[in-house]
């Protein structure tokens, strides 16, 4: 069965420092790739996804992903983190054929002026 | 559009009580999708649907949940009776297509505390 783990359950940045959030996931074939921020009180929103092609993806707000088939790894990056980008972080694994995604259980992002 | 609409946004009910949660998905959206976040479980899938059939309820976690989808722009969550380990927040999601790989748009949820 397709799995996601996000090794850290919580991280603290500097405000512009650099950002890696960390995700691995479990599926045979190649899966379908988000990550997904959840702001205070709001829902989930995409901020990007990986198909397939270029195995670096550009999302919004700054942040890319790099998709490592060896690694079993999407992790999310920005160069400078803002103090708006402190949220709940999601990444999320689907597949072909399938209407379910699998979410893992999220990083928060703690970002210090 | 407005995207995915729920109300109430918040709810605080007692014990036994029956809750009602509702969704509008983005119109043209033929997936629909309950979420449940807790703390402890993180966000957990409970139904969802597409065109406004149940297709998956095995994430509901029993008799006292249900959910219906009657038209393609409206679906509820019921609780009843309601318990405190029911609290917790509550999205709807819709998407275009197999969502596999289709992105998915989240209404705001709707935070219940059952007291």
């Amino acid at each position: 069965a397709q799995s996601v783990t996000q090794p850290d359950i919580h991280i603290t940045v500097s405000e512009g420092a650099s950002l890696e959030l960390r995700c691995n996931y479990s599926y045979g074939a190649t899966p379908y790739l988000f990550w997904y921020v959840q702001s205070p009180g709001q829902g989930l929103q995409l901020l990007l996804k990986y198909f397939s092609g270029d195995t670096l993806v550009q999302g919004i707000k700054g942040f890319e992903a790099e998709f490592k088939r060896s690694q079993s790894s999407f992790n999310l990056r920005k160069p400078s983190v803002h103090w708006s980008d402190a949220a709940e972080y999601f990444c999320a694994v689907g597949r072909t054929s399938y209407d379910k995604v699998i979410f893992g259980p999220g990083t928060s992002l703690s970002v210090i002026p | 559009d407005a995207g995915v609409i729920q109300s109430p946004r918040h709810e605080v009910t007692e014990m036994g009580q029956e809750v009602t949660l509702r969704c509008k998905p983005i119109s043209g959206h033929d997936y629909l999708f309950w979420y449940r976040q807790t703390m402890m479980r993180g966000l957990e899938l409970l139904i969802y649907f597409n065109n406004n059939v149940p297709i998956d309820d095995s994430g509901m976690p029993e008799d006292r949940f249900s959910a219906k989808m009657p038209n393609a722009s409206f679906s509820t969550l019921k609780i009843q009776p309601s318990e405190p380990r029911d609290s917790a927040v509550y999205f709807c999601a819709s998407s275009l297509g197999t969502s596999g790989r289709e992105t998915q748009y989240f209404g705001p949820g709707t935070r219940l505390l059952v007291l």
